[in-house]
């Protein structure tokens, strides 16, 4: 079943205890990209890749750290998490086919992260 | 600057009416793509309909339909029929010229029976 699938589900920390999320995808997609959920907000980007070894920063990327050394994953790092990181964390991937960068975009199922 | 808003923030429609979804947009990208997303009570995130910036044709996928005014950069949603379980959040999105990916913050469907 093609799938992108993230670890934890829901994770509680406390402040300053490093931690990774990680988002793994099996459709062969060459974007993946990291998104926050916050109520009123909508999602905004933290960070995006669009392959192996390349990365950039979405709007928020202030506080986190991303790595792409393999194609179909794609963890998320908060090396010092605060309480403002608190939110709903979505990966998500997409094909770059055609030339295009506009595919869909496939979704986990989010990650519940709650920082004390 | 790159920005979506919807001032929706909740709506509400009765079973079987159309209802539609206010999406304006902000870009000076001469290409882009706008995106809709439902996303349910139980949280994840599906894909509804795509439009290119370039396309002549307003796209439509089903009871789904994207009512694209280039000039006024509006992009709203019409849902044809609704049903009880088009109750969800519902999000715009753009991607202006190529990978960066920008939300609006919601418009919550309340689907009355």
């Amino acid at each position: 079943e093609a799938q992108v699938t993230q670890n934890p589900r829901y994770l509680i920390t406390v402040t300053g205890k490093k931690l990774t999320v990680t988002c793994s995808q099996n459709m062969n997609h060459e974007y993946m990209s990291w998104y926050r959920q916050d109520p009123g907000l909508g999602l905004r980007q933290i960070y995006y890749s669009m392959n192996v070894e390349v990365t950039d920063k979405g709007d928020v990327p202030e506080g986190y750290k991303v790595s792409r050394k393999e194609k179909r994953n794609f963890p998320l790092i908060l090396e010092s998490p605060s309480p403002n990181q608190t939110s709903l964390y979505f990966c998500a991937s997409s094909p770059l086919g055609g030339g295009s960068s506009y595919n869909e975009q496939f979704f986990g199922p989010g990650t519940r992260l709650t920082v004390l | 600057a790159q920005k979506i808003t919807q001032t929706q923030p909740g709506m509400f429609v009765q079973e079987k009416e159309a209802v539609t979804l206010d999406c304006t947009y902000d870009t000076s990208d001469p290409s882009y793509g706008l995106f809709w997303y439902k996303q349910p009570s139980s949280g994840e995130m599906i894909f509804l309909i795509y439009q290119g910036s370039y396309d002549q044709q307003n796209a439509t996928e089903g009871r789904y339909s994207l009512n694209f005014q280039k000039a006024r950069k509006s992009a709203n949603l019409v849902i044809s029929a609704s049903q009880l379980g088009d109750s969800a959040m519902y999000f715009c999105a753009m991607k202006p010229g190529g990978f960066k990916t920008i939300f609006g913050a919601g418009t919550r469907l309340f689907v009355k029976a």
